[in-house]
């Protein structure tokens, strides 16, 4: 079946502790993307990824990392989470980057208290 | 910059109502058009596109009309169900810039029976 898989869930944390959300896919897709989902605000891309080792800033990368040393993991790092970094966090892929459908994980709900 | 404006929700409809989510968009050249879906708890699932103008998205009874002159993409369904309800979002990739779908807000559609 094919899917995009972000792990965990859901998560809590303290400010300033460093997490990974990882993030697989299994389409053998070259473009990764994350995207955090705020109200009011709809989806905004963090960081996105046109192939292997191939990283470029989205709209709001601010506090963020990612790398893309295997085609199929697209990790989002947060060195020092904030508060302000309290979203709903997805992570999609597609085969032609924009004008293809994309394939979105099922969400991280993180907390940063 | 890309943008697209959605029609504030809630939405809250009876079943076998007709449906129009209205969506407008702002965005340099010719971009590609997209609806996507989000169920509860679920990533988001394209529902349906247009990549060019007069063209016509359909898929699970809605359709969405590339309409250029008016730079709209109107989301429109015959007769709702109570599994229709959702969170629906319009989105945009526009042919120049970075990999990236541009989103509006979503609009949260419920359907009561």
């Amino acid at each position: 079946e094919a899917q995009v898989t972000q792990n965990p869930r859901y998560l809590i944390t303290v400010t300033g502790k460093k997490l990974t959300v990882t993030c697989s896919q299994n389409m053998n897709h070259e473009y990764m993307s994350w995207y955090r989902q705020d109200p009011g605000l709809g989806l905004r891309q963090i960081y996105y990824s046109m192939n292997v080792e191939v990283t470029d800033k989205g709209d709001v990368p601010e506090g963020y990392k990612v790398s893309r040393k295997e085609k199929r993991n697209f990790p989002l790092i947060l060195e020092s989470p904030s508060p302000n970094q309290t979203s709903l966090y997805f992570c999609a892929s597609s085969a032609q980057g924009g004008v293809a459908e994309a394939f979105f994980g099922q969400g991280t709900r993180l907390t940063v208290v | 910059g890309d943008s697209v404006t959605q029609m504030e929700g809630p939405v809250t409809l009876s079943e076998e109502a007709f449906l129009t989510i209205n969506c407008t968009y702002t965005a340099t050249g010719y971009p590609s058009l997209f609806w996507y879906v989000q169920y509860p708890g679920e990533g988001l699932q394209l529902l349906l596109k247009a990549t060019k103008a007069d063209d016509k998205g359909s898929n699970k009874g809605f359709e969405a009309t590339y309409r250029k002159e008016t730079t709209s993409f109107h989301l429109e369904k015959g007769s709702v169900q109570v599994s229709d309800s959702a969170v629906y979002f319009c989105a945009l990739h526009s042919n120049f810039g970075n990999e990236k779908l541009t989103f509006g807000t979503g609009t949260r559609l419920t359907i009561i029976p």
